[in-house]
């Protein structure tokens, strides 16, 4: 699977939008975009993924260049609940049965 | 919402013992994974199961390691003999599609394992 490339850590204000990025300058045709989170001490959750057209989802939004090298996460309206760790991870259509994290953007979100 | 279930939450176990940590993956979910997360680094895979074989595993599950669904509920993983560097965080998944289908992963609060 392609690389991407996160933030270490992002701040932000609560009930203000939160736009996470994610370079992937190297996806390939075939590669779905899909973002996880990891709330403080739990598993990861499904967030939101896409392949080419902007998506949204009762949770975020996810906004995806044309040329498909970056994508950008959009929480609308931060609340502290949000504050957690975001993964953005391409998957191959028909590759490996498997999610491959990174180190994510902790997103700490202030009140 | 449906949702999967993992116990114990926390498990303390000598080093060289066996531990079984159990999951229950969602009812209609087909395809099942586990994953760990040793503290302060990345999620890693370990392990998916389908039909009752492995369909991939990682590096780090090496012959210590086993998978198994006893029934149609439950999902474990075996240590055989626990080194202290098996502590972490474990995850089980469930997936009612491949997860090469891009799927939507479900993912339990997870078993800490302490190995002391």
């Amino acid at each position: 699977d392609a690389k991407t490339t996160q933030p270490n850590s992002m701040e932000s204000n609560e009930e203000e939008p939160v736009h996470l990025p994610c370079n992937h300058s190297t996806i390939s045709g075939t590669d779905y975009i899909h973002w996880y989170r990891q709330l403080p001490s739990q598993g990861p959750e499904y967030v939101i993924h896409g392949l080419t057209s902007n998506v949204n989802n009762r949770m975020a939004s996810l906004a995806i260049a044309e040329d498909r090298k970056s994508s950008t996460l959009i929480l609308h309206r931060a609340t502290l609940r949000d504050a957690a760790v975001y993964y953005c991870i391409l998957r191959d259509v028909g590759g490996a049965q498997k999610l491959v994290f990174g180190q994510g953007t902790r997103l700490t979100i202030n009140p | 919402e449906p949702e999967v279930t993992q116990t114990p939450s926390h498990q303390v176990t000598q080093m060289g013992q066996e531990v079984i940590l159990r999951c229950v993956p969602i009812s209609n979910h087909l395809y099942f994974y586990w994953y760990r997360q040793i503290l302060g680094q990345k999620v890693e895979f370990l392990v998916s199961f389908y039909n009752n074989e492995i369909s991939e595993k990682s590096e780090i599950f090496d012959d210590q390691f086993s998978v198994e669904r006893p029934d149609g509920s439950n999902f474990t993983l075996k240590i055989r003999s626990t080194k202290l560097e098996d502590s972490a965080m474990y995850f089980c998944a469930s997936t009612r599609r491949p997860q090469s289908l891009n799927t939507e992963a479900f993912f339990g609060q997870g078993t800490r394992l302490t190995v002391v």
